[in-house]
C-alpha cells in the first residue's frame, strides 16, 4: 500500500470541464509535488509546495490551479484544459524541500482530455 | 541547459541475465543521482541513491556506478527477474534547496523466462 494516495485513478473530461486530482499522503511528510509525465517525456515538475507554501510554479498555464490546504493534503484544479494536457499526473511528497533522498510517487491520475 | 538521457530506450534481457541501464547527465555541478522503477499502472518507486562524492553504491541486487569524468549513471541488477521488467528513470538534483530533480525520459527492461 502506497503512502501516498490519488484520486481518482482515471478521469476523462471536455475541454470545458472542470474538474480537481486529489492527492493525501500518509507519512507525515512536509513537502508535496505535482508532476505531469507525458509519454515519450520526462517527467516534468509542475508544483512544490513546502509546509503548505507553494515554492515552485514550473511555468504551469494558469487552466492548472494547485491548492494545498495543509501538509497532508494537495489538490490540481483543472479548467479548460486542452487535449495535450492528457497525460498521468503524479503526487509525489518527501520529508522536507532540503533533503536529499527520495520522493515518494503516487499511483497517478490518468487524465484523458476530449 | 541541463538534461538527462538514456542511452537505450528499450532494453531485453534473459532472466537470469545481469542488466545494465545506462544514464548520460549534463549538469557537472549535479551532486545527486537517483534511480527509480515504474511498473505498469504505477508511481515510480526509489531503487536507489549516490551522492557525487562516491563513485558505486551497492543495494540488494543492484548497483548504482557514478563515472563524474565522462557524466555517466548506471544501474545494475543482477539475476534479473520477469519482477524487474519495468521503466527505469534516473535523475540528478540540479539545484540544492529542495528536491528539484531532473528526470530522464526512461529506459524500459523486458525480462523474459
Amino acid at each position: 500500500e502506497t503512502g501516498v494516495t490519488q484520486t481518482p485513478r482515471h478521469l476523462v473530461m471536455g475541454m470545458t470541464n472542470k474538474k480537481s486530482l486529489k492527492c493525501e499522503q500518509h507519512l507525515g511528510h512536509n513537502a508535496m509535488y505535482w508532476y505531469k509525465q507525458s509519454a515519450k517525456k520526462p517527467l516534468e515538475l509542475m508544483f512544490v509546495y513546502s509546509l503548505e507554501e507553494r515554492v515552485e510554479n514550473n511555468s504551469v498555464p494558469s487552466r492548472f490551479s494547485p491548492e494545498c490546504p495543509n501538509s497532508s493534503h494537495l489538490f490540481l484544479h483543472l479548467h479548460t484544459l486542452q487535449p495535450e494536457d492528457s497525460a498521468l499526473y503524479l503526487c509525489a511528497s518527501s520529508r522536507d524541500r532540503g533533503t536529499n533522498g527520495e520522493l515518494f510517487f503516487g499511483e497517478g491520475s490518468r487524465l484523458t482530455v476530449l | 541547459g541541463e538534461s538527462v538521457g538514456l542511452h537505450l530506450p528499450t532494453l531485453s534481457v534473459q532472466e537470469g541475465d545481469n542488466s545494465i541501464i545506462n544514464c548520460a547527465y549534463s549538469n557537472s555541478a549535479s551532486d545527486y543521482f537517483i534511480w527509480y522503477k515504474q511498473e505498469s499502472g504505477k508511481g515510480p518507486q526509489f531503487i536507489i541513491d549516490i551522492r557525487s562524492n562516491m563513485d558505486k553504491r551497492q543495494g540488494q541486487r543492484v548497483t548504482v556506478l557514478l563515472n563524474k569524468t565522462v557524466k555517466h549513471l548506471s544501474l545494475q541488477i543482477a539475476a534479473t527477474q520477469p519482477g524487474d521488467s519495468a521503466v527505469y528513470f534516473c535523475a540528478e538534483r540540479a539545484s540544492t534547496g529542495f528536491q528539484k530533480l531532473v528526470f530522464g525520459t526512461g529506459t524500459r527492461l523486458l525480462v523474459s523466462p
